[in-house]
């Protein structure tokens, strides 16, 4: 069976700091994806990243990155000079390779709060 | 190229009602996918169907539940004699046909369920 675990509930920084989310999953498979959404108060969800398991090149977007970490199931996402914006709660999820069900696992979440 | 649209995008029900919730995928997608984010929690899948086939119903409730995408129309979510634990926030996401090498799973707005 497929798990996320996201152990940050909450997490709040002030503007401008760095801060990262963190994301740990389990799996039988060993191909799978992983995705980052993030889902502002407005409610929507936003894709940010998705990774395949071959792929252990970390990635920068901007001021985000994520660090791939297959040794220890890791999947983690940072966020460089964080601003107002950014605050939102953060999902992280798991699928199966693209065979015909790619249903996504979440985990629980992490709801960052930037403070001013 | 139209998104996932979802409507309506607010519904209020009193207990014992019904709820018909719609999701039209993006133009060329056949794969539908419909998940539920309760107050405070992740997302969590519920079914997976392709054109007038359910693929994977492991996630829906065993009662009051039903999900079909005919032929024609869009993909409909059907919660009968709702009750309070129904109100949630109900997403679909949409991926093409065939072997699906991305993953990709495209959201909608998502329709958020309040049961008086």
């Amino acid at each position: 069976a497929q798990k996320v675990t996201q152990a940050q509930t909450e997490i709040s920084v002030v503007e401008k700091e760095d801060v990262t989310l963190d994301c740990v999953y389990e799996t039988r498979d060993t191909t799978y994806y992983l995705f980052w959404y993030k889902q502002p108060p407005s409610g929507e969800l936003v894709f940010l990243i998705r990774r395949n398991s071959f792929d252990e090149q970390n990635e920068i977007s901007g001021r985000y990155s994520w660090n791939f970490q297959k040794s220890t199931s890791s999947f983690n996402f940072t966020i460089t000079a964080s601003q107002v914006v950014d605050s939102a709660v953060y999902f992280c999820a798991l699928s199966e390779a693209g065979f015909g069900n790619e249903k996504l696992t979440f985990g629980t979440g992490t709801r960052l709060t930037i403070i001013p | 190229n139209a998104g996932v649209m979802q409507n309506p995008r607010h519904l209020v029900r009193r207990r014992g009602q019904e709820a018909r919730l719609r999701c039209s995928p993006m133009k060329g997608h056949s794969h539908v996918y419909w998940y539920r984010q309760l107050p405070e929690e992740g997302l969590k899948f519920m079914v997976y169907l392709q054109k007038e086939n359910i693929i994977d119903e492991s996630g829906m409730p065993k009662e009051r539940f039903s999900a079909e995408f005919p032929k024609e129309g869009p993909s409909i979510l059907r919660i009968q004699q709702v009750v309070r634990g129904d109100s949630a926030a109900y997403f679909c996401a949409s991926s093409p046909a065939g072997r699906n090498f991305d993953n990709e799973q495209f959201f909608g707005p998502g329709t958020r369920l309040t049961v008086l």
